[in-house]
């Protein structure tokens, strides 16, 4: 059964600070990789998808990198702002299944 | 371009009763799956359905049920309703059934009294 971790739980950065958030998962058959952010009470909305060949991919200030065979993924993000708040979640996706798997996330404050 | 919608919203429903939750993808997806969040937890998956056939189901009890109809979009329903269901439930569509981007909707709020 995958798990995902995030790490950490809570982050709380001046603004135009980088930052780099950390997923890590159990079971390295993964088909691909999202990257999400969520605003409180709202739906998940979409980052970056990397599939299991690639290492990195980047959509303006976010960078994020898959490392398969450690289970770990990271995303980057560059010059950070205060509309960049929000809980960012990773979810690989199972070689074998057709589900995301979430982690908890990580709760993003950027401080003006 | 229009995104997921769901409906409704928000809705309040009784210990012991149903309720449907409703799901339209965006135009030409042909694969909805459910997930259900519980406030502090990420999303868990419910259901994945493609081309109208189950593709994959969580680890829910039979109250649980769902179906796609012929023009993709998707009812969850949820019968003999706990407290423990009230969540935000989530909708998420994508082209194929493996392998695409997942693109999720607004959500609808279930809060069971």
């Amino acid at each position: 059964k995958q798990e995902v971790t995030q790490i950490p739980a809570a982050l709380s950065v001046p603004e135009g600070e980088n930052l780099v958030l950390n997923c890590s998962f159990t079971d390295s058959a993964i088909y691909n990789l999202q990257w999400f952010r969520q605003d409180p009470g709202k739906g998940l909305t979409s980052l970056l998808l990397i599939q299991s060949s690639q290492r990195e991919q980047t959509s303006g200030r976010l960078n994020a990198s898959l490392d398969k065979s450690s289970g770990r993924s990271t995303l980057y993000i560059a010059a950070s702002q205060p509309g960049d708040s929000a809980t960012y979640l990773c979810a690989p996706s199972g070689a074998g299944s057709y589900q995301l798997t979430f982690g908890k996330g990580t709760k993003l404050s950027v401080i003006p | 371009d229009a995104g997921v919608t769901q409906s409704p919203t928000h809705l309040i429903k009784t210990r012991g009763q149903h309720v449907t939750l409703r799901c339209s993808p965006i135009s030409g997806h042909k694969s909805v799956s459910w997930y259900q969040q519980v406030l502090g937890q990420g999303p868990q998956f419910i259901f994945q359905y493609y081309e109208k056939e189950e593709r994959g189901r969580g680890n829910f009890p039979d109250r649980f049920s769902a179906r796609q109809f012929p023009n993709y979009s998707s009812e969850l329903n949820v019968n003999a309703l706990l407290l423990g269901d009230s969540a935000l439930y989530l909708c998420a569509s994508s082209f194929g059934d493996r392998g695409y981007e997942q693109y999720f909707g607004p959500g609808t709020r279930l809060t069971v009294t």
